[in-house]
């Protein structure tokens, strides 16, 4: 069955450096989503993209975090600046048109410290 | 915006017995409401999903409700068994185009042996 594939699985950095999470999503699918999850948490929108724009992002997905498609096939984002409060796993999702239901990458636990 | 509530935060069961899970929605305009579950270290899955214009839906042990008019809808789930344990999410978003979905806060399922 495809599957939406995230890289790293882990990833541990300073707070202030730059991270970049990538996901490639299933190679049909033409709407891509970043959620994240705080621990014990629920999940939270960040950005949603479409036809290499974002669609909408929430009010957490402020001027520090960033999406691009850069070559057709990975899904990235960026954080610029991170900051303690950064700390959660993030998931890619991605959905085939026509569709609703999503597909979830396996996450990037990110922890700042 | 979508708020969704989801109750319980916990439910342990007996293997074999049901277990339900409760889930309200605030906007009207949502029509689409999918159940997800997360397996530790692993990405929300997609489990069952119904639409606004079917009051009920089974496939095989599982089961979802909806009531449009009062705004809940609920996940069912007959004969549980011990692979049945992991966190529950419900969530709701207007189907189709690139709307985010929101997700309840999660129930924490126990199938005791």
């Amino acid at each position: 069955e495809p599957e939406v594939t995230q890289t790293p699985s882990h990833q541990v950095t300073q707070m202030g450096q730059e991270v970049i999470l990538r996901c490639v999503p299933i190679s049909n699918h033409l709407y891509f989503y970043w959620y994240r999850q705080i621990l014990g948490q629920k999940v939270e929108f960040l950005v949603s993209f479409y036809n290499n724009e974002i669609s909408e992002k929430s009010e957490i997905f402020d001027d520090q975090f960033s999406v691009e498609r850069p070559d057709g096939s990975n899904f990235t984002l960026k954080i610029r600046s991170t900051k303690l409060e950064d700390s959660a796993m993030y998931f890619c999702a991605s959905r085939v048109q026509g569709a609703y239901g999503y597909t979830f990458g396996s996450g990037t636990r990110l922890t700042v410290v | 915006g979508e708020n969704v509530e989801q109750h319980p935060s916990t439910l342990s069961v007996q293997e074999g017995d049901s277990a339900v899970i409760k889930c309200t929605y605030s906007d009207s305009a949502s029509n689409y409401f999918p159940w997800y579950k997360q397996e530790l270290g692993k990405g929300p899955q997609l489990i069952i999903d119904i639409r606004s214009n079917v009051g009920e839906k089974k496939d095989q042990r599982i089961a979802v409700t909806l009531n449009k008019t009062a705004k809940h809808f609920s996940l069912h789930i007959t004969e549980t068994q011990p692979e049945d344990s992991a966190v529950y999410f419900c969530a709701a978003n207007p189907a189709g185009g690139y709307q985010k979905v929101t997700f309840g806060t999660g129930t924490k399922l126990q199938v005791i042996p």
